[in-house]
């Protein structure tokens, strides 16, 4: 099946720092998505992505869909203390392939921010 | 804002015995899911549906698990024999055509 490589697994970081993430896969999907999980909670849309090379922000989150279709990367500046949490990439495969609608999902990367 | 509600948040139940975890998608959303996170791993696939049967299945859901959207509303994943294993949390998720999934806050199943 197709798999997503997210990393860095873990970041240890200062409060205002910039943090990136990162996806890659073997495989072309058609959307790229980001979600925050808090402990205990479901996972929670920050961005989605749906076109090759699109850059989007949300607030001091930004995300982009790489030109190949295999990759894309989660950005935050001015880190804070609530942004804590685990960040899941998730991609969409192409649409018209048997796997159209399944979401695949990234291993994670757990956050940490020291005040 | 429309949310996916999942019920109970948290069900413990005796190894063998049958479950039936409960979501209410989005009102005019037209696929569902279940997915599943082992404790401190990724989330998996578990099943989606659309139409009212199974568009999809992952090899984890085998022939203990099923679903149903037994009126308009409701969304359910039944296990029928509950195995140490099937202990996770459980989220459902909906969609309308090819936008951003809304997952619930998860029903945790703990095995024991």
């Amino acid at each position: 099946g197709q798999q997503l490589n997210q990393s860095p697994q873990s970041m240890f970081i200062q409060e205002g720092e910039d943090v990136s993430m990162n996806c890659t896969s073997s495989s072309i999907f058609n959307t790229w998505l980001w979600y925050k999980q808090d402990p205990g909670e479901g996972p929670v849309l920050l961005i989605a992505l749906y076109k090759a090379g699109e850059l989007t922000s949300n607030g001091r989150l930004t995300a982009q869909f790489g030109i190949t279709r295999k990759d894309s990367f989660l950005n935050i500046s001015a880190s804070i203390p609530s942004d804590v949490g685990i960040y899941f990439c998730a991609g969409l495969p192409t649409a018209g392939g048997t796997s159209y609608g399944k979401l695949t999902f990234g291993q994670g990367t757990i956050l940490t921010v020291h005040p | 804002e429309p949310e996916v509600t999942q019920t109970p948040s948290h069900q413990v139940t005796q190894m063998g015995q049958e479950v039936i975890l409960r979501c209410v998608p989005i009102s005019n959303h037209l696929y569902f899911y279940w997915y599943r996170q082992i404790l401190g791993q990724k989330v998996e696939f578990l099943v989606s549906f659309y139409n009212n049967e199974i568009s999809e299945k992952s090899e984890i859901f085998d022939d203990q698990f099923s679903v149903e959207r037994p009126d308009g509303s409701n969304f359910t994943l039944k296990i029928r024999s509950t195995k140490l294993e099937d202990s996770a949390m459980y989220f459902c998720a909906s969609r309308i055509m090819d936008h951003g999934y809304t997952f619930g806050s998860g029903t945790r199943l703990t095995v024991v």
